[in-house]
């Protein structure tokens, strides 16, 4: 059963800071990764989706990576910015078989403080 | 070009009532999904309809069901309401069946209150 973690559950730092928000899951055979961003009582925003066969995926200030073999995935923000600040939820998606089903992590509450 | 839309934004109900929450996918997506993301649990999924079809659910109760019409949007219906139904619903829609690299698109939900 595909489990995923988020550390840290929440992180706070000042504007311009560069950070790293942590993803980890347990079954290693996914089809691909996906990074989101929720703001309070809102849905959710795709911001980045890396395929199985991928290593790493940009947009913009966020780089988000995919190791497999080690069960991991990073999103890398760079020059943090106020306007940054929201949990942010790391899915994987499929498995065996295509399922449609995202396994979501419990998120990392971001803040960042001007 | 309009987003997911939900309707209604909140809905209170009373224990043992029904809750009708819909759905309206993007304009050209064939693929709907339903997820509940109550305090504590994190987001967990329901449903995903595809042309029409259930073409997967999660862990929950037969009182949690759904359908998709033909011009793709969906409705999720919860009969027999308990407390720990209360939650933020959550639809979001894709491209493609089988496409598992398509990018979802959520709306920002329905909170159902249940008291």
């Amino acid at each position: 059963k595909q489990e995923v973690t988020q550390i840290p559950a929440a992180l706070s730092v000042p504007e311009g800071e560069n950070l790293v928000l942590n993803c980890s899951f347990t079954d290693s055979a996914i089809y691909n990764l996906q990074w989101f961003r929720q703001d309070p009582g809102k849905g959710l925003t795709s911001l980045l989706l890396i395929q199985s066969s991928q290593r790493e995926q940009t947009s913009g200030r966020l780089n988000a990576s995919l190791d497999k073999s080690s069960g991991r995935s990073t999103l890398y923000i760079a020059a943090s910015q106020p306007g940054d600040s929201a949990t942010y939820l790391c899915a994987s998606g499929g498995g065996s078989s295509n399922t449609g089903k995202l396994i979501f992590g419990q998120g990392t509450t971001l803040q960042v403080k001007p | 070009e309009a987003g997911v839309t939900q309707s209604p934004t909140h809905l209170i109900k009373t224990r043992g009532q029904q809750a009708t929450l819909r759905c309206s996918p993007i304009s050209g997506h064939t693929s709907v999904y339903w997820y509940q993301q109550a305090l504590g649990l994190g987001l967990q999924f329901l449903l995903w309809y595809d042309e029409g079809e259930e073409r997967n659910r999660g862990n929950f109760p037969p009182r949690f069901s759904g359908r998709q019409f033909p011009n793709y949007s969906s409705e999720l219906n919860v009969n027999a309401l308990e407390l720990e139904d209360s939650a933020l619903y959550l639809c979001a829609s894709s491209l493609a069946f089988g496409g598992v690299n398509e990018k979802l698109f959520f709306g920002s939900g329905t909170q159902l209150s249940v008291l």
